[in-house]
């Protein structure tokens, strides 16, 4: 079984600090692990994804999240945050059958 | 790219009827497609996979009389929910895979308000 637990509902920062958004994974196979975000009353765009390969993964929009299989997680940071990345961020997981776990989302607010 | 596209996006209906979303894949050809429901303030849960040309496989707790799932070619899926009620009013939305494809694609979801 597979489950994605993403700390914090809502994560607040000022524009231009760093971005930090948790994910936590269980899977008892080699997950592949996503970052979606979902602007209101839209559809889900992914930011990155991991598979296989290199553990830091550089996705849109100056996204990247970091694979560390012995802390099972899966990290989301930004260096930079701008007023245009404040919307609701999940992290997922499948093993590999395009079927998604979702976590329980986080909403960013970035503070002018 | 990928584009998957929902029809409707918003969708206002009487407590009783029925109500069809459709899901197209617009530039490949999607032989699986999920349907997830979204409740305000809430993540995704998926309901039901759906592969063309078979029936759907239903998640748990997920009630196939009246959430109907139709896969019928490689381009488009359809769900019907029968007999709205107004705690069926939710987000859905829909993804779909390509075979042998690295990731799947979301349509832009449609908001179902029964009333």
């Amino acid at each position: 079984a597979q489950s994605v637990t993403q700390l914090g509902s809502h994560v607040s920062v000022s524009e231009g600090a760093l971005v930090l958004l948790r994910c936590n994974y269980s899977s008892s196979v080699p997950p592949y692990l996503f970052w979606y975000v979902q602007y209101p009353n839209q559809g889900l765009q992914l930011l990155l994804k991991y598979t296989t390969g290199a553990t830091l993964v550089k996705g849109i929009n100056g996204f990247e999240a970091e694979f560390k299989k012995s802390e099972t997680s899966f990290h989301l940071t930004k260096p930079s945050a701008h007023m245009s990345d404040a919307a609701e961020y999940f992290c997922a997981v499948s093993d590999g059958s395009y079927k998604l776990i979702f976590g329980s989302g986080t909403r960013l607010l970035v503070r002018p | 790219g990928a584009v998957v596209s929902q029809h409707p996006s918003r969708v206002i209906c009487k407590s009783g009827t029925s109500v069809k979303i459709e899901c197209r894949s617009l530039d490949f050809q999607a032989t699986t497609m999920f349907w997830y429901r979204q409740f305000p303030k809430q993540s995704l849960m998926l309901m039901a996979t759906s592969n063309e040309g078979s029936k759907a496989t239903y998640e748990q707790g997920v009630e196939k009389d009246k959430f109907l799932i139709n896969h019928a070619s490689l381009t488009l899926s359809t769900l019907t929910v029968t007999s709205a009620h107004p705690e069926d009013s939710s987000f859905y939305i829909c993804s779909a895979a390509r075979q042998g494809g690295a990731e799947a694609f979301f349509g832009q979801g449609t908001r179902l308000t029964v009333v």
